[in-house]
């Protein structure tokens, strides 16, 4: 089976801008996590898609959102950039999303904000 | 909610030593405790899991030890080589509606000379 894949690996934006990154979890997974990791906050939990509906959300501000397709591919969107936005962005899918369920990290999306 | 405290950040053994990590979490209604290995420029991969119904697993030369009661988990290298050289993460994920979530440690850097 094909891993979790991201797109795009990097990129580079000015404060300001807005970005979607995208994310195409493992054939037959259903649910896609989001988290956000920087050297200082380390591996952060944005939200989780599951059946196109947002189920958990992490303490991030309104200018984070997400969606997710019938196809349980997901994109992320980060509208009106600051330059504290800068990190890896990783995606993670599981089959269901439950508490016990092992979830299976993409190579992330290195976004950098000048 | 669920706080997750990993130690030693940094490790430095000589190949074929062992090598141990302590993480200890906060939620007393955590379940599911995975680590995970990310390589430079790579996303996080899980190494071994284990649910807390289990109290030791092992997998070859990695092996995992839950004490629910004290609320801490530690993960166990032995026969340590270069190419274990990376940073580790801990994380703990609740039960009930805590969907696609996991918290994370810190990390910890461990390297191995040869």
């Amino acid at each position: 089976k094909a891993g979790v894949t991201q797109t795009p690996r990097y990129l580079i934006k000015t404060r300001g801008q807005q970005v979607t990154l995208s994310c195409s979890p493992i054939s037959g997974h259903r649910s896609v996590s989001w988290y956000q990791q920087t050297p200082g906050q380390g591996l952060q939990f944005l939200f989780e898609y599951f059946s196109e509906t947002q189920r958990n959300k992490g303490n991030f501000p309104g200018r984070f959102s997400g969606r997710q397709f019938s196809n349980s591919r997901s994109e992320m969107n980060v509208s009106t950039l600051e330059l504290g936005d800068s990190a890896l962005y990783l995606c993670a899918s599981s089959p269901l999303g439950r508490a016990q369920d092992t979830q299976y990290f993409g190579p992330g999306t290195r976004l950098t904000v000048l | 909610g669920e706080n997750v405290e990993q130690h030693p950040s940094t490790l430095s053994v000589q190949e074929g030593d062992s090598a141990v990590i302590k993480c200890t979490y906060s939620d007393s209604a955590s379940n599911y405790f995975p680590w995970y290995k990310q390589e430079l420029g790579k996303g996080p991969q899980l190494i071994i899991d284990i649910r807390s119904n289990v109290g030791e697993k092992k997998d070859q030369r990695i092996a995992v030890t839950l004490n629910k009661t004290a609320k801490h988990f530690s993960l166990h290298i032995t026969e340590t080589q270069p190419e274990d050289s990376a940073v580790y993460f801990c994380a703990a994920s609740a039960g009930g509606t805590s969907y696609g979530k996991l918290t994370f440690g810190q990390g910890t850097i461990l390297t191995v000379h040869p």
